[in-house]
């Protein structure tokens, strides 16, 4: 079952930082958090993910607070492209399953 | 990168007669293999996970008999929609989980299946 929630839809201007949150507040120790993002009709792409520690690569970065509750993903500079539905997925990195939330869909904006 | 390939990408089949997704790990050995099924606007819902030289597993309230999966190899797991009916009709998906570089879950393309 998804431990994730996310606000269902999001609007960001062309070039602007993208912030999506997620909040996981029943998340365990052992739990990672995952980021993918679907675009329209395709399977999802991995973005990046965290245990504690904030991560960044040359997609996004993840903002994870102190208390592990939620995150935040981090587009630096949105582009058209990077209109999709983004999923946050909290999972043991030993377990199988990797369930999906709602996710939040997100809009560039020219 | 890792890769899972899936075909085929779009099928349009009869009403009662049944459908096989192939799912492949093009550069990988996967013994685990996931489906997932999207309805439109909808997330994805876990089906079954798929485990090389065993049965299946199911999540709960997926009819096993219906989606027959079969993981004979590493590299290669199948989903067969038995019986299809247009409320089978929707978008599956596979994924692996690859064991080096990036510890998450490869996904194939999709396939969209449209029952008549």
């Amino acid at each position: 079952d998804a431990k994730t929630t996310q606000p269902p839809s999001m609007d960001c201007a062309e070039g602007r930082a993208a912030n999506l949150p997620c909040n996981h507040s029943t998340i365990s120790g052992n739990e990672y958090v995952y980021w993918y993002r679907q675009i329209h009709s395709q399977g999802p792409q991995y973005i990046i993910h965290g245990l504690k520690n904030n991560e960044t690569n040359e997609m996004a970065s993840l903002i994870i607070t102190e208390d592990r509750k939620s995150s935040t993903l981090i587009l630096p500079h949105a582009t058209l492209r990077d209109t999709a539905v983004y999923y946050c997925i909290v999972r043991p990195n030993t377990g199988n399953q990797f369930y999906f939330g709602t996710g939040t869909s997100l809009t560039v904006i020219p | 990168g890792a890769v899972v390939s899936q075909h085929p990408s779009r099928v349009i089949c009869k009403s009662g007669t049944s459908v096989k997704i192939e799912c492949r790990s093009l550069d990988f050995q996967a013994t685990t293999m996931f489906w997932y099924r999207q309805f439109p606007k909808q997330s994805l819902m876990l089906m079954a996970t798929s485990n090389e030289g065993s049965k299946a597993t199911y999540e709960q309230g997926v009819e096993k008999d219906k989606f027959l999966i079969n993981h004979a190899s590493l590299t290669l797991s199948t989903l067969t929609v038995t019986s299809a009916h247009p409320e089978d009709s929707s978008f599956y998906i596979c994924s692996a989980r690859t064991q080096t570089g990036v510890y998450g879950y490869t996904f194939g393309s999709g396939t969209r299946l449209t029952v008549v």
